[in-house]
């Protein structure tokens, strides 16, 4: 069965830090999907970001990035310097690719409550 | 383009009623997902469905269940409500099995 652990429950930073969260998965697939989401206090969970197992390469977006590492099983989430309205709950999430006509679900962490103070 | 909604956005219902809640998908996305949300047992996936057909279920009682429109809209509903259904109800749209599942707002739905 497919596991993803966020041990991170809650970070407080200072606005300008920068933060990373962790993110280690378990499947038994050799191929499969990685996320991340943010929640912001509205609810909606917003995409970030969708990495495939078979491209480890990393990505920066702007003031994110994500390291992905199959080697380790993790796939973490760095913020640079970040500011008060990066503040929300992170979630990293798994899907297996499923034969032809099954359909995928996610399966999230627990959530990371990222708190940056101005 | 519009993103996914759902309404009601707010529901307050007492145990033993039933509930229906409804999605909206993203134009041209034809799979729809369901996931309930709550702090003792975080995200979890309840179903999915595609071009009118359940095609996955969570691991949820059968007082959950779904269906989908041909406009790609769809519906949930639990029955027989129990003060562990109050939740967050999210829903989101794909534009098939292999995309990106887009969130809505959401649904908080409080049992008394």
């Amino acid at each position: 069965a497919q596991k993803v652990t966020q041990a991170q429950t809650e970070i407080s930073v200072v606005e300008k830090e920068d933060v990373t969260l962790d993110c280690v998965y378990e499947t038994r697939d050799t191929t499969y999907y990685l996320f991340w989401y943010k929640q912001p206090p509205s609810g909606e969970l917003v995409f970030l970001i969708r990495r495939n197992s078979f491209d480890e390469q990393n990505e920066i977006s702007g003031r994110y990035s994500w390291n992905f590492q199959k080697s380790t099983s993790s796939f973490n989430f760095t913020i640079t310097a970040s500011q008060v309205v990066d503040s929300a709950v992170y979630f990293c999430a798994l899907s297996e690719a499923k034969t032809s006509g099954s359909a995928r679900q996610l399966t999230f962490g627990s959530g990371t409550q990222l708190t940056v103070l101005p | 383009k519009a993103g996914v909604t759902q309404t009601p956005r707010y529901l307050i219902k007492t145990r033993g009623q039933q509930v229906t809640l409804s999605c909206s998908p993203i134009s041209g996305h034809r799979s729809v997902s369901w996931y309930q949300q709550t702090p003792g047992q975080g995200l979890q996936f309840l179903f999915e469905y595609f071009s009118e057909t359940q095609r996955n279920k969570g691991n949820f009682p059968g007082r959950f269940s779904g269906r989908q429109f041909s406009n790609s809209r769809s519906e949930m509903n639990v029955s027989t409500l129990e003060l562990g259904d109050s939740a967050l109800y999210l829903c989101a749209s794909s534009l098939g099995q292999e995309e990106t599942q887009y969130f809505g707002p959401g649904t908080r739905l409080l049992v008394l």
